[in-house]
């Protein structure tokens, strides 16, 4: 069974701080690394992919991706309350793409 | 353009009645999929489609039943609704390219009692 694991958190940082979320997967084939941010009610939106190793930045979003490790993070820097929501780690399973195995998520909360 | 587009926002069935949840995408994208999602669970993939005529099963296909005749449009159908099918359904699209970022509609809320 391919997975996908995160922490449920909830995460907590205060206003201003760098917030970490971290994903592990356990299919190493997987080639494609997506983050969507999801708020309370609505709908998945995706805010990073990333292909190869290392990092790729985003404005205050960081991804960064480890294959040999089958690890991914994002990083947002100067976090906001606007950032309050639920983080998606989702991968591919396939050559071809066509599947996306999603976590399921963590919560992040940033006060005020 | 509008993305993808869902219908009906939110709806109840009734053990046993059938409904079919519409998707449409304005982007041209040849890939379309269907997940669900439950209460603190991440997505999981229901059905998808690489373009019209061509369907494929995912991880939780049991229960539901999909076409696809045209690039724009994927319905979802639900035959003899289920307790077990209370679920939020999200449809999504992506491009044929190597990107394979997958595009969200804004979701049907369903609730079967």
């Amino acid at each position: 069974q391919k997975e996908v694991e995160q922490n449920s958190g909830p995460l907590s940082v205060p206003e201003g701080a760098i917030a970490s979320l971290n994903c592990t997967y356990s299919d190493r084939g997987s080639q494609s690394f997506f983050w969507y941010r999801q708020y309370s009610g609505k709908s998945p939106e995706l805010i990073m992919s990333i292909y190869s190793n290392g990092d790729k930045e985003d404005g205050r979003f960081t991804a960064q991706l480890n294959k040999a490790s089958q690890y991914v993070s994002l990083l947002i820097r100067d976090s906001q309350p606007s950032d309050s929501a639920t983080y998606l780690c989702a991968v591919t399973t396939d050559q071809a793409g066509t599947a996306l195995i999603f976590g399921k998520g963590t919560t992040l909360s940033v006060s005020s | 353009n509008a993305g993808v587009t869902q219908t009906p926002k939110f709806r109840i069935l009734k053990i046993g009645q059938s409904m079919t949840l519409q998707c449409t995408q304005d982007m041209n994208h040849n890939y379309m999929y269907w997940y669900r999602q439950d209460p603190g669970m991440g997505l999981k993939l229901i059905y998808y489609s690489v373009g019209a005529g061509i369907t494929d099963k995912g991880e939780v296909p049991n229960g539901y039943n999909v076409s696809r005749s045209t690039t724009e449009d994927f319905p979802l159908r639900l035959e003899l609704a289920a307790p077990s099918q209370t679920s939020v359904y999200f449809c999504a699209s992506s491009y044929r390219d190597n990107s394979y970022e997958q595009y969200f509609g804004p979701g049907t809320r369903l609730t079967v009692t």
